[in-house]
């Protein structure tokens, strides 16, 4: 099976308010974790990475949070807008190879 | 900068049937993938190389479905012949260098249905 996978299919979360994505590992010799977003029609687009020698990296409105212990990364975006709305992969890198796990679909209520 | 560019967009075949898809990647990207994604989930890599050697194939059902990238640029995934479960949309990808060391840019995907 997959080894990387998502706490939840989906997300509705209101305009303006922050939204949080999880997703838990299994692979504990991944070094590398990558989050996409995939809007319909289109072809996953890269948000941000991080590396497994960090916790937390911060782009603009995103933060992604790394916890090695438990084997779990969370996509943070803050003041989420329409445009927000798709679905999330988060990918990892092991041995070189990237994994995707099933994806959250977050809808952005107006 | 021009994006990695995939055709089809569309392509609707009866089972039995061949079909192939053609990938531009990004200028000057070393690395190239082949991902099948199946409604409802995430992209699953079928096909890797390196300019134009293979990295990993091992997910690949190497009994109907061909890849080749001539030339270290342009590549095509062949299905044949196509069986039901092969529909889902085709995702080409490229990157700079390898999967561990920057993002990959992925094309809006070949989306294939077989009937």
């Amino acid at each position: 099976g997959e080894s990387v996978g998502l706490h939840l299919p989906t997300l509705s979360v209101q305009e303006g308010d922050n939204s949080i994505i999880n997703c838990a590992y299994s692979n504990s010799a991944s070094d590398y974790f990558i989050w996409y977003k995939q809007e319909s029609g289109k072809g996953p687009q890269f948000i941000i990475d991080i590396r497994s020698n960090m916790d937390k990296r911060q782009g603009q409105r995103v933060t992604v949070l790394l916890n090695k212990t438990v084997k779990h990364l969370s996509l943070q975006i803050a003041a989420t807008q329409p445009g927000d709305s798709a679905v999330y992969f988060c990918a990892e890198n092991n041995d070189y190879k990237l994994s995707f796990g099933a994806g959250t679909t977050v809808t952005v209520r107006a | 900068e021009a994006g990695v560019a995939q055709s089809p967009r569309y392509k609707i075949i009866e089972k039995r049937q061949s079909v192939a898809f053609w990938c531009n990647p990004i200028s000057g990207h070393a690395t190239l993938y082949w991902y099948q994604q199946i409604l409802g989930q995430g992209p699953k890599l079928l096909i890797q190389f390196q300019n134009n050697g293979v990295v990993d194939d091992s997910q690949l059902p190497k009994d109907r479905f061909s890849a080749e990238r001539l030339k270290g640029v342009d590549s095509t995934l062949k299905i044949q012949p196509a069986k039901l479960e092969d529909s889902a949309v085709y995702l080409c990808a490229s990157s700079l260098q390898g999967a561990n060391t920057g993002e990959l840019f992925f094309g809006e995907g070949s989306r294939l249905t077989v009937l």
